[in-house]
């Protein structure tokens, strides 16, 4: 069974230049999130999906940053402009029930 | 304010030896608890979970041991193989899984040959 998948893996931008990342979760898997996580911490929660539906966005700063769903299955990160303090890693998640499985991210440096 | 915490940053042990990584979490409404690890340049694996209605689960080599009382987890890895050598993320959630999961910083094993 194939994992949650995420390009690009790697990017480098300079500040205030629009970003996006894009993430295919697991087959079946209705539940998608969107983390970042910043060197030495713990992936934070930035929005939830059920479905097409965000059910959670309150950690997303919105000035900025924007997603979308929009059939329910793969989705879109995007953050415009892009500043020094994104730099990052964005991991995209999904779950069934309970576990949540991650992809393996996108590293972000903004320069 | 940290809720979950991991307040050890690394951990050595010798192959073959046990592996005890500790976490505490503040917020008792956490009722689901899992265990992360992570290699460089990858994403989060999941390795094992417990609902708080257990105290032990076990998978293998992996058992987690939950104190409610104590707002306590531990991981416990026996034996430990140099391949065990990864970052672990301890991560708590409300309502079975399927909420936002709250994040340890981690702590970084090493397992010696």
């Amino acid at each position: 069974e194939a994992g949650v998948v995420q390009s690009p893996r790697y990017k480098i931008i300079e500040k205030k230049q629009p970003v996006a990342f894009w993430c295919n979760p697991i087959s079946g898997h209705n539940t998608l999130y969107w983390y970042r996580q910043n060197l030495g911490q713990g992936p934070e929660l930035l929005i939830r999906y059920e479905n097409e539906e965000a059910v959670d966005d309150s950690q997303l700063p919105k000035d900025r940053f924007s997603a979308e769903r929009l059939k329910g299955v793969d989705s879109t990160l995007k953050i415009q402009p892009a500043e020094l303090g994104d730099s990052a890693v964005y991991l995209c998640a999904s779950s069934l029930v309970e576990t949540q499985y991650f992809g393996p991210g996108t590293r972000l440096l903004v320069l | 304010d940290q809720q979950v915490k991991q307040n050890s940053p690394s951990l050595s042990v010798q192959e073959g030896r046990i592996s005890i990584l500790n976490c505490d979490y503040t917020n008792s409404m956490f009722d689901y608890f899992l265990w992360y690890k992570k290699y460089p340049a990858e994403g989060p694996t999941f390795l094992i979970s417990i609902s708080s209605i257990k105290d032990k689960n076990e998978d293998g080599r992996f058992t987690v041991f939950l104190n409610k009382s104590a707002k306590h987890l531990s991981l416990h890895i026996v034996p430990s193989q140099p391949g065990d050598s990864a970052v672990y993320f301890c991560a708590a959630c409300t309502q079975g899984g399927s909420e936002k999961l709250v994040f340890g910083k981690g702590m970084k094993l090493t397992v010696n040959p």
